[in-house]
């Protein structure tokens, strides 16, 4: 986990609140990933960014939501008007390459773990 | 549709023992399999992987076994420590135009001392 800064750690909003989630790479890293886990379930793929590109979104719900990885600064991901059901831990990820020429290419920040109230 | 499985959401075994868990996938196209550990409130963290090529790999107490034909991997953990109780996600890597990584829904282990 080491390098993969995520912030905040938690953040809580009301119900039609926006909610910013941040992400800080591995230094030298230039891809990022985002996962949802939601209570009792499993690590979902929500988008794949390069730097100024979304290369995968097919894991986005497509309202609401967006991400954003800028040439300079962190990784944004960005859920509009939230509502209870985006309550979840929201992981980031980076690697250097893209490839996983072994499992250990692919970092996983701490989290951030939205609460919608 | 849920590419990877993990049938067993939770698992407990002495401590000293061996921990076996399972993951079963669907999607022929797999090439890389991997498993995380996370602990709660922390991101998950690389354990171990195996290339679609291989049956077995070895890495201290944990081995994973792979069975392509039956679409069955397996991480074997020996002996059990009460520090290996965390959530062990299975995963998939899924080559497109990138590496596309598809995670399982996690098996809760509990290593009893």
């Amino acid at each position: 986990n080491a390098g993969v800064m995520q912030n905040p750690r938690h953040l809580v909003r009301r119900r039609g609140q926006e909610a910013r989630l941040r992400c800080s790479p591995m230094k030298g890293h230039s891809h990022v990933y985002w996962y949802r886990q939601l209570p009792e379930e499993g690590l979902k793929f929500m988008v794949y960014l390069q730097k100024e590109n979304i290369i995968d979104e097919s894991g986005m719900p497509k309202e609401r939501f967006s991400a954003e990885f800028p040439k300079e600064g962190p990784s944004i991901l960005r859920i509009q008007q939230v509502v209870r059901g985006d309550s979840a831990a929201y992981f980031c990820a980076s690697s250097r390459t893209g490839t996983f020429l072994s499992g250990n290419t692919i970092y996983f920040g701490e989290g951030s773990w939205l609460t919608v109230v | 549709d849920q590419q990877v499985k993990q049938n067993s959401p939770s698992l407990s075994v002495q401590e000293g023992r061996i921990s076996i868990l399972n993951c079963d996938y669907t999607n022929s196209m797999f090439d890389y399999f991997l498993w995380y550990k996370k602990y709660p409130a922390e991101g998950p963290t690389f354990l171990i992987s195996i290339s679609s090529i291989k049956d077995k790999n070895e890495d201290g107490r944990f081995t994973v076994f792979l069975n392509k034909s039956a679409k069955h991997l397996s991480l074997h953990i020996v002996p059990s420590q009460p520090g290996d109780s965390a959530v062990y996600f299975c995963a998939a890597r899924l080559r497109t135009s990138y590496d596309k990584v598809i995670f399982g829904p996690g098996t809760s282990l509990s290593v009893i001392p």
